[in-house]
């Protein structure tokens, strides 16, 4: 069946260092990946969007990878803060006939520690 | 300030009673959308509209009903709420077109379902 994996296990890190987030996809013609954070009771809030000819973005601390042929998007987030707490969600936008949907991972939970 | 509002933040409600949860966005997008989240299940979609007058199933739509009478509004309507729908519901909302677009998403609704 088609899906979009992150982590499941929690990321626990020290403050300071670089958090690394996978997503993996199978089956997708991907158009696009993006990226959001989500505190916790709180809606998703976009953070960056990659397209499927890109290679690599980067906003401030942070940086997303799209490599195609691994069907795999890194978010990298340097210098973390324990404010960079929070679970980040990749959703990806897939053509499918003449549509294009979007699907959603499960998300994965940073914890920054000071 | 671009928001997407919802209302009521909280409801919990009886088995079979109708109900209603309001979402309007202030940023004249097209396209909006509602979500359910649920534990171990992520962001899955209800129903989505990409303009006026325009509504169209998502992955779950059963027990749900939507309209878009306005551009900036987008009830969900639950017409006999059952306990499977007690849940996180998000509306979103977004621009159109041939780009790629982020989605912009309400604080949350929590509903619980006796």
């Amino acid at each position: 069946s088609q899906k979009i994996e992150q982590n499941s296990e929690a990321l626990n890190i020290q403050e300071g260092k670089t958090a690394t987030l996978t997503c993996n996809y199978t089956n997708y013609s991907p158009a696009y990946l993006q990226w959001y954070r989500q505190d916790p009771g709180r809606g998703p809030v976009f953070l960056l969007l990659i397209r499927e000819n890109e290679k690599e973005k980067r906003k401030e601390r942070l940086k997303v990878t799209f490599d195609t042929t691994l069907k795999q998007s890194l978010f990298h987030i340097t210098a973390s803060q324990p404010a960079d707490s929070a679970t980040y969600l990749c959703a990806l936008r897939y053509n499918a006939g003449n549509n294009r949907k979007l699907i959603w991972g499960l998300g994965t939970s940073l914890a920054v520690n000071p | 300030e671009a928001q997407v509002t919802q209302n009521p933040r909280y409801l919990i409600t009886v088995t079979g009673k109708k109900l209603t949860v309001t979402c309007s966005q202030n940023m004249n997008h097209e396209y909006m959308s509602w979500y359910r989240q649920d534990p171990g299940l992520g962001l899955r979609q209800i129903y989505y509209s990409m303009n006026v007058e325009v509504t169209d199933k998502g992955d779950v739509p059963e027990g749900y009903k939507v309209s878009r009478k306005e551009k900036r509004n987008f009830p969900l309507i639950l017409e006999s709420p059952s306990p499977n729908q007690t849940s996180l519901y998000f509306c979103a909302s977004s621009l159109v077109g041939q780009g790629p677009y982020e989605q912009y998403f309400g604080p949350g609704t929590r509903l619980t379902v006796t």
